[in-house]
Parts: C-alpha cells; structure tokens; sequence
C-alpha cells in the first residue's frame, strides 16, 4: 500500500517570502501521479500542481513549482512570492499510474500560513 | 466553469439515522468518488465508482454505506446507520477519464452525527 507523510503540520511565513513544503511517499509502483492540493477555509479542494512520475523535468505553474526526487520519493512544493490568498491547508497525493478508477492517496497535510 | 455540486452543505443527524449526501459530477465525467475527513485530520478515501459500479472500497465503507447513481447525473452516499465516528466532511470527486487526470472535489457536506 502507498503511504504519502508530510512532516510539517504548520508553517508560517511572511508575505512575498518564498516557502517549501515537504512531502514523502513510499511505494513500489515505478509509473505513478502526484499532486499537491490546497484546501482554503472554504475546505474545497483545488488542485494546485501534478507531477507525472515517468517526467524527470519538475512541473510548474506560475508561482508554485515542485522538486520531484524519484529516487528519495520525495515531492516538495515551492510557493514564491507567497501572497494572503495562500493561506490554507496543503496536501500532497498519490495515484497509481495503473488502471481507472485509481484513488488518491492523500497525507496528513501542512497548514501554511502567509502573514502581512 | 464545471463543478461538482454537493448537497446539502451541512447536515445533522441523529445517531442510528440515515442520512443521503448528493452529489452531481461534471457531466461527462466517468469516474466518481465519496472521500472523508474527520476534523482536523486528513482527507481518506471510501469508495471509488465506475460503469455503474462499485470499482475499489476501503476498509472505512462497510455494510452501512452505499452509493448509487440513480439517474445518470446524481452520485449519492448513503449511511444507513449513523453512528457518533461518522462525523466528518465528505467530499465528492469526479474525473473526466483515467490515467493521472485530475479530480475535481465539490465543497463538501459536513455531515454531524449527535
């Protein structure tokens, strides 16, 4: 079974600074998807990044940008020039690359806070 | 913009009762999901739906939950026994096809069971 463990339960950071959040995962599956989902108070969740595991080039977009490490399995996310509207919780995610109806696989997720 | 659509927003239910979430995926959307998450805690999946069935269940969806898509455009869950633990947010996901292809989460039902 896939296991996705993000370290940092809280972080703060002032606006416009530029944070990372951490995230690992384990499994055994070589083709496989991650994201990174942002859940505002509003607790929808919106996706915020994804990374395709067959793709050595880490994915971005606009400000958020991630470094993917296959071999370390680990998945971090870069938010620069950090603004209000970032404040959320994130969660990292796992998808099997095998099969349809292939579920997510979510962590414990980080509450990040952008302070003015 | 599509969306999947989730309703009620809030419900409260007594213990032993039971309740229906509703859902309405994007509309050509194949694939369809209930996740939950218990308060502070995070986002665990219960069931995935396919074909009009069942595709995979996690150890959380016992005998007392079903799902059914009665129509072709409504997704609910149902509990058929409520118990105090299943209090939580549930969410609703859809997704246009397989692969890595993103989900799209409605803004949840937060189900209070007392």
């Amino acid at each position: 079974a896939q296991t996705v463990t993000q370290s940092q339960p809280e972080m703060s950071v002032q606006e416009a600074e530029t944070v990372t959040l951490s995230c690992t995962y384990d499994t055994s599956e070589n083709n496989y998807y991650l994201f990174w989902y942002k859940q505002p108070p509003s607790r929808q969740m919106i996706l915020v990044i994804r990374q395709e595991a067959y793709k050595q080039q880490n994915a971005t977009e606009n400000r958020f940008s991630v470094n993917f490490q296959k071999a370390a399995k680990s998945f971090s996310l870069k938010i620069s020039d950090s603004q209000l509207g970032d404040t959320a919780m994130y969660f990292c995610a796992f998808m099997k690359h095998v099969g349809g109806a292939q579920k997510l696989v979510f962590g414990q997720g980080t509450r990040l806070t952008i302070n003015p | 913009e599509p969306e999947v659509t989730q309703t009620p927003s809030h419900q409260v239910t007594q213990m032993g009762q039971e309740v229906i979430l509703r859902c309405v995926p994007i509309s050509n959307h194949l694939y369809f999901y209930w996740y939950r998450q218990i308060l502070g805690q995070k986002v665990e999946f219960l069931v995935s739906f396919y074909n009009n069935e069942i595709s995979e269940k996690s150890e959380i969806f016992d005998d007392q939950f079903s799902v059914e898509r009665p129509d072709g455009s409504n997704f609910t869950l149902k509990i058929r026994s409520t118990k105090l633990e299943d209090s939580a947010m549930y969410f609703c996901a859809s997704r246009l096809s397989g692969g890595g292809t993103e989900a799209f989460f409605g803004q949840g039902t937060r189900l209070t069971v007392v």
